[in-house]
């Protein structure tokens, strides 16, 4: 069962990029990788999803190294906005069954 | 399109009773999954249900239990409460089973006194 580690908090400022990695050993073949973002009372919001390699979309990229067993979420150019609870979430694709294990979550906080 | 709606919003019990909880997904989502969400534990997955049936269970005891309706709507219900259920409970709603792009609820906030 993949248990999966985050940092707990990182500081940034306006305007850098951010890198937060999730460690996740023991992930299965058909696990991917998902990234959510949490702002305060509310649910869990999608970022971006990955197998392998690089992913990019139009908020963030996300590096998943060749031997899976960890992920890094990158946030260009943040801004204060984008001061929340970043989880990663490994679990069967889409269409397939088995166990959705989050990390305990990066509270990324940016400071002017 | 609504998104996911989970009912109550807020809601308190005390020790020993039971409560339910209700997810409505988007229309169209046959998955809908529950999560279990403190300050020192994190999201913690409860179950997963697709077209009715359970597909996982995460490592809870048996008072947490769950079903879906054939209209795709979910409930959770939590057996004899003890304090440490205190917790928001969270719902999501997919296409498909697994980890395609989940939609949440804003949660139902249970305190248990």
């Amino acid at each position: 069962l993949a248990k999966t580690t985050q940092p707990i908090s990182m500081d940034s400022y306006e305007g850098q990029e951010v890198n937060i990695t999730c460690s996740h050993n023991n992930i299965a073949t058909n696990d991917y990788i998902t990234w959510y973002q949490q702002f305060p009372s509310q649910g869990p919001r999608f970022i971006i999803q990955g197998y392998k390699t690089k992913v990019t979309n139009e908020v963030a990229s996300l590096f998943i190294p060749a031997d899976r067993k960890s992920s890094t979420l990158s946030l260009p150019r943040v801004s204060l906005s984008d001061t929340a609870v970043y989880y990663c979430l490994v679990g069967p694709g889409s269409g397939n069954t088995g166990k959705l294990i989050f990390g305990q979550g990066t509270t990324l906080q940016v400071k002017p | 399109k609504a998104g996911v709606t989970q009912t109550p919003r807020y809601l308190i019990k005390t020790r020993g009773q039971q409560v339910t909880l209700s997810c409505s997904p988007i229309s169209g989502h046959r998955s809908v999954s529950w999560y279990q969400q403190t300050p020192g534990q994190g999201l913690q997955f409860l179950f997963e249900y697709f077209s009715e049936t359970q597909r996982n269970k995460g490592n809870f005891p048996g008072r947490f239990s769950g079903r879906q309706f054939s209209n795709s709507r979910s409930e959770m219900n939590v057996s004899t409460l003890e304090l440490g259920d205190s917790a928001l409970y969270l719902c999501a709603s997919s296409i498909q089973a697994g980890t395609g792009e989940l939609f949440f609820g804003e949660g139902s906030r249970l305190t248990v006194l």
